[in-house]
């Protein structure tokens, strides 16, 4: 089975800090993706990685940046968090084929006082 | 850009099916998929259709695709009370490299 690993399940942050989500995914995906989802707005997608130090935009990326230094590891990086930031992030992964669904990780619930 | 809707909430009895609904705008669409998500959790792939296909069935769940109106469907069939979750209609184009494209998510209550 695909594991998605998120590193932390509840975060609390202080406005302003720099805040690092880690995710890892076992199964040699080539894609990775890092959403957020609100009450009433669904997912929406931050970044996506199609590969190793590629990334592409989503449809919110602003206050958010990525790292994909790995091939198992995508990490989302909120460079000075602010409260409306507060949100649960899901990671996913995927084989980079137009048939194959997406793999979630469990979320992380973030808080920014 | 590239839309998928779904109903935000649905309420139905202990032993009642469950019909839930979509409808997308991409037609170049090319796989369908259901996704739930019990609380706290992430989400959980339940199954996906083939835009070439117009039913799957996969034990107490039924998928129905009409590919004209892009309309997909997602029947529970004597639905329990740990069916009680949020369910997700997402459409994926056949390219790799690819994000897919969500709904808001069907919220499912069950009472007993």
């Amino acid at each position: 089975d695909v594991k998605v690993t998120q590193s932390s399940r509840y975060l609390v942050k202080r406005t302003g800090e720099k805040v690092f989500l880690e995710c890892v995914q076992d199964m040699d995906h080539e894609n990775m993706f890092w959403y957020r989802q609100d009450p009433g707005l669904g997912l929406r997608l931050i970044y996506f990685s199609y590969d190793v130090k590629m990334k592409e935009k989503g449809d919110i990326p602003e206050g958010y940046s990525v790292s994909r230094e790995k091939k198992e590891r995508f990490s989302l990086i909120l460079e000075s968090a602010s409260t409306n930031q507060t949100s649960m992030y899901l990671c996913a992964s995927r084989i980079d084929r137009g048939d194959s669904p997406l793999h979630f990780g469990n979320g992380t619930r973030l808080t920014v006082t | 850009g590239e839309d998928v809707e779904q109903s935000l909430f649905l309420s139905v009895r202990e032993g009642d099916s469950s019909v839930i609904n979509c409808t997308y705008t991409d037609s170049s669409s090319t796989y369908l998929y259901w996704y739930k998500q019990e609380p706290g959790a992430g989400l959980q792939l339940l199954t996906y259709i083939f835009s070439n296909m117009d039913m799957k069935q996969d034990q107490r769940l039924t998928v129905l695709l009409n590919k004209k109106d892009k309309h997909l469907s997602l029947r529970i069939a004597d639905t329990q009370t740990g069916d009680s979750a949020i369910y997700f209609c997402a459409s994926s184009a056949n390219q790799a490299g690819t994000a897919l494209i969500f709904g808001k998510g069907t919220t499912l209550s069950v009472s007993s």
